[in-house]
């Protein structure tokens, strides 16, 4: 079974890039897909399929899966990003989602 | 526009049984799975079951396997989780969430219901 392994917080300043790594071995040979979620709120799709954006997503949120660490990005961080964030994958094997411990991301 | 409208706010004694709903509409109800997924204070994002688009399979958590039933009613295109000898460790927020299968070799959740909290105390 996997285990998706996030740091449990990062904080940036506005206006700067965030980087949120999701670990777990050769991650990269699998796909990934990523989640936001506000408090209060139900969880948002952000990316899915490693780096495909649904619409209405800003461009400034990416991601990208190789090795052992696949990673969101988001760009010219804004105020309304402050978040947790989740990774996930689908394991196939027992047919199941499988999510990221959860990364809170803090804007300065 | 996908929507999916989940039933109010619960609050249950220990030993108890919840059952909360999941309306959906603006797509074809037949053409996707459900998947449930709660979030307790302070924890992460736990998956508990899901269901195909006809109901004809469903998958469960290994650590709730037993206490918890997903079902569908898809004349009034509508989901249903029932956890059961419910315990303070089942206090969380649970979303019902649309899943695409068409397509896609990986499965992810692409539309949320609002949540429902479900609140166990004696």
């Amino acid at each position: 079974s996997y285990v998706l392994t996030q740091p449990p917080s990062v904080s940036v300043a506005p206006g700067q890039t965030a980087m949120i790594a999701c670990g777990e071995s050769n991650i990269g040979s699998k796909i990934v897909h990523w989640y936001q979620q506000k408090p209060g709120q139900a969880p948002v799709l952000v990316v899915y399929d490693d780096s495909v954006r649904p619409s209405g997503i800003p461009e400034r949120f990416s991601g990208s899966n190789s090795g052992n660490t696949a990673t969101l990005t988001i760009s010219r961080v804004e105020a309304g990003d402050e978040a947790d964030y989740f990774c996930q994958v689908w394991d196939s094997s027992s047919d199941h989602p499988v999510f990221g411990t959860g990364t809170k991301v803090t804007v300065l | 526009q996908p929507h999916l409208v989940q039933s109010g706010a619960e609050e249950k004694q220990p030993g108890a049984s919840v059952k909360v709903s999941c309306k959906a509409s603006g797509y074809t109800f037949t053409n996707y799975a459900i998947i449930w997924v709660r979030r307790a204070p302070g924890q992460g994002l736990e998956w508990m079951g899901w269901i195909t688009p006809y109901g004809t399979d469903t998958y469960y958590a290994q650590n709730l396997q037993g206490r918890v039933t997903v079902t569908t009613d898809t004349s009034t295109s509508t989901a249903y989780m029932e956890l059961r000898s419910l315990t303070s460790d089942d206090t969380a927020v649970y979303f019902c969430a649309r899943v695409p299968q068409a397509g896609y070799s990986s499965y992810f959740l692409d539309y949320w219901g609002q949540g429902t909290l479900v609140t166990v105390s004696s």
